[in-house]
């Protein structure tokens, strides 16, 4: 089973800012099958990007994926209010499991 | 599209309970349907799926004690937990998959029902 490792555990940034989320898979993901996902508190999670870099429905363009192979990234352009939350990847593939990464927080700086 | 679960309770180590999720706006027959679990400050867990004719995996934590169904008449999404184990203790999530090529990711979720298991 893949062991997906996010980095930083904490970002602490400023409304306006750029912030690169990474996250680091123990083996190669075939087929780019890496999501990313946002979850305030008390909330469900919240899908983002799917297959590395496809925006999910309605996710404003300001989230961007990249990255194959082992290493993939979220970037988020310039921070809004509301963007501020836990951000976990998922690994998943055409059966399971589905593992998912231990999260990075993005705190107000 | 809605999802909203029921059934989340307190229960001693080694009994039952059966979670309900809701369906609206869509027909849960016609999708790729999960339980997504997350403890505690952890990250999500993906638990069961089911989909087609009734087929389904589990995750292998809960293979042989948890049993995932549906009611398509009801709309409905069901997870019979058996043996629970203190380990159990999460919030549940309904889950919908976006399509049957990415039936592992999930583009709509309920909001989730307690389960503690605690003597």
């Amino acid at each position: 089973e893949i062991v997906l490792t996010q980095s930083p555990g904490t970002l602490s940034l400023s409304p306006g800012e750029r912030a690169t989320l990474s996250c680091r898979a123990s083996q190669s993901v075939s087929n780019r099958y890496l999501a990313w996902y946002q979850q305030k508190h008390g909330q469900a999670p919240r899908l983002l990007i799917y297959g590395a870099t496809s925006r999910a429905a309605g996710i404003p363009d300001r989230f961007s994926g990249s990255g194959s192979g082992t290493d993939f990234t979220l970037t988020i352009t310039r921070l809004e209010p509301e963007d501020f939350a836990v951000y976990y990847c998922q690994h998943y593939d055409r059966s399971p499991p589905a593992p998912f990464g231990g999260g990075t927080k993005v705190e107000i700086k | 599209v809605q999802l909203v679960e029921s059934g989340g309770d307190l229960v001693q180590p080694g009994g039952s309970l059966r979670l309900s999720c809701a369906a609206s706006g869509f027909s849960v027959g016609g999708h790729y349907m999960s339980w997504v679990r997350q403890a505690p400050g952890k990250e999500p867990e993906w638990v069961s799926v089911i989909y087609g004719g009734d087929s389904t995996y589990y995750a292998d934590s809960v293979k042989g004690r948890f049993t995932i169904s549906r009611d398509n008449s009801r709309n409905s999404l069901y997870l019979q937990m058996n043996g629970l184990r203190a380990e159990d203790t999460a919030v549940y999530y309904c889950a919908r998959a976006p399509s049957r090529w990415e039936f592992l990711i999930f583009d709509f979720w309920g909001p989730g029902t307690l389960v503690t298991v605690s003597s």
